[in-house]
């Protein structure tokens, strides 16, 4: 099946430092991977829809020049938490579709629980 | 996006059936509907989905009504690994891949 690898799993950083976080996609090639920020007891909320060899899409309210988003590949996303803050301490999903007139559904990553200290 | 109800929150006994219900009254004809689920600090994790038929995987079963307006997850046997957070959720596919809007999700407790 589908499987999507994100990586760290967790990551502690200081303040006003950059932190990168990998989301690939193992055995599919993913066009269009988004990603999601989890606060405690909260649902999940999207960030910004990444498509390969192209510029994000963010949802309203979301900082561009924060949160960095590049589809280098078809089966590699990143987002880059630029110059972290402890309110930036959150739970970042990532999630890939193999696309197509089709529905498939989606696979998610395992989630980077990020505490900016 | 059109938007889905679910409760809120429901409990079950191990090895009972759990219907978990979600309400989706202005569904449009290219809407999928999705079910996830998402244990305690993981990601969310696939369950099924359908158009219009009902579906049924080694997971679950979702039933459609016949209108669409709504559907129901159906844990045939509910185990204590099932607790998690469920999630209603329909994708337009008329495009190309679109967003995934979480609402709030059922929490699903199962006791022994």
């Amino acid at each position: 099946g589908a499987v999507v690898s994100q990586h760290p799993s967790w990551v502690i950083c200081k303040s006003g430092t950059s932190v990168k976080i990998e989301c690939r996609s193992l055995d599919f090639q993913a066009t269009t991977m988004f990603w999601y920020r989890q606060f405690p007891k909260q649902s999940l909320m999207l960030m910004a829809t990444s498509n390969e060899g192209s510029k994000a899409t963010y949802e309203q309210g979301v900082e561009k020049d924060k949160f960095l988003i590049n589809h280098a590949s078809l089966t590699l996303s990143t987002l880059t938490v630029t110059s972290a803050h402890p309110e930036d301490s959150s739970f970042y999903i990532c999630s890939a579709s193999r696309g197509g007139w089709d529905d498939y559904g989606y696979t998610f990553g395992s989630g980077t629980r990020l505490t900016v200290v | 996006d059109a938007k889905t109800t679910q409760p809120n929150s429901m409990e079950s006994n191990e090895e009972e059936p759990v219907h978990l219900p979600c309400n989706h009254s202005t569904i449009s004809g290219t809407d999928y509907i999705h079910w996830y689920r998402q244990l305690p600090s993981q990601g969310p994790e696939y369950v099924i989905h359908g158009l219009t038929s009902n579906v049924n995987n080694r997971m679950a079963s979702l039933a459609i009504a016949e209108d669409r307006k709504s559907s129901t997850l159906i844990l045939h046997r509910a185990t204590l690994r099932d607790a998690a957070v469920y999630y209603c959720i329909l994708r337009d596919v008329s495009g190309t891949a679109s967003k995934l809007t979480f609402g709030t999700g059922t929490r699903l407790q199962v006791t022994l």
